[in-house]
């Protein structure tokens, strides 16, 4: 079946410093991601999201990339802080056949933020 | 805060056994979705409520139900428990009935099966 997967497991960065976390999607159908950040002993809180006819979208420290050539996606955390510290979740909907498409998540990442 | 609410926050029961894990979605959301979350599947969807009708099943099995009640709080109830339902179980709720909306998750139940 179709999956999301990262690429890098774990990531660890200094505190002020970039963070990029990829993600590789197999579906080529799919239309519609999301980035989801799950701290520990908490539910995954959404972070930004980013329809298929878009390659870029920015939010607050956070920038998504899409790369539907390669289907690929990024997460980059600008200033990265020690309260960026989680497991963070690329999620892919497929909307096809007139199905409304369920989340798909890949397998996360763990950032770790060194001060 | 997300503004879910899920119950109880741990859960520890024995084979053979059923347990109903709760969720109350955000004011005004009337979507509610359900995920597993285990260590070898990662988070799955399992099934989706929209104003009390079933919207949407992933892979849940046929021993789980859920439903979504008039007031739109939902339940998910796990029958015939097995070592590999132990998981955390997450509710999460949308204003609409499109999955392309933001969803927002209680902090999750864990089950541990004995």
């Amino acid at each position: 079946g179709e999956s999301v997967g990262l690429h890098l497991p774990t990531l660890s960065v200094q505190e002020g410093d970039n963070s990029i976390i990829n993600c590789a999607y197999s579906n080529s159908a799919s239309d519609y991601f999301i980035w989801y950040k799950q701290e520990s002993g908490k539910g995954p809180q959404f972070i930004i999201d980013i329809r298929s006819n878009m390659d870029k979208r920015q939010g607050q420290r956070v920038t998504v990339l899409l790369n539907k050539t390669v289907k690929h996606l990024s997460l980059q955390i600008a200033a990265t802080q020690p309260g960026d510290s989680a497991v963070y979740f690329c999620a892919e909907i497929v909307t096809a056949g007139g199905s409304q498409g369920n989340l798909i998540f890949g397998k996360g990442t763990k950032l770790s933020v060194k001060p | 805060d997300s503004g879910v609410t899920q119950t109880p926050k741990h859960l520890i029961t024995a084979t053979g056994q059923r347990v109903t894990l709760r969720c109350s979605p955000r004011s005004g959301d009337l979507s509610v979705y359900w995920y597993q979350q285990s260590l070898d599947q990662g988070l799955q969807f399992l099934i989706q409520y929209y104003n009390g009708e079933e919207r949407a099943k992933g892979n849940i099995l046929e021993r789980f139900s859920a439903q979504q009640f008039p007031d739109l709080h939902s339940e998910l109830n796990l029958s015939s428990l097995e070592l590999g339902d132990s998981a955390l179980y997450f509710c999460a709720s949308s204003v609409g009935q499109s999955p392309k909306q933001p969803q927002h998750f209680g902090d999750g139940t864990r089950l541990s099966i004995l």
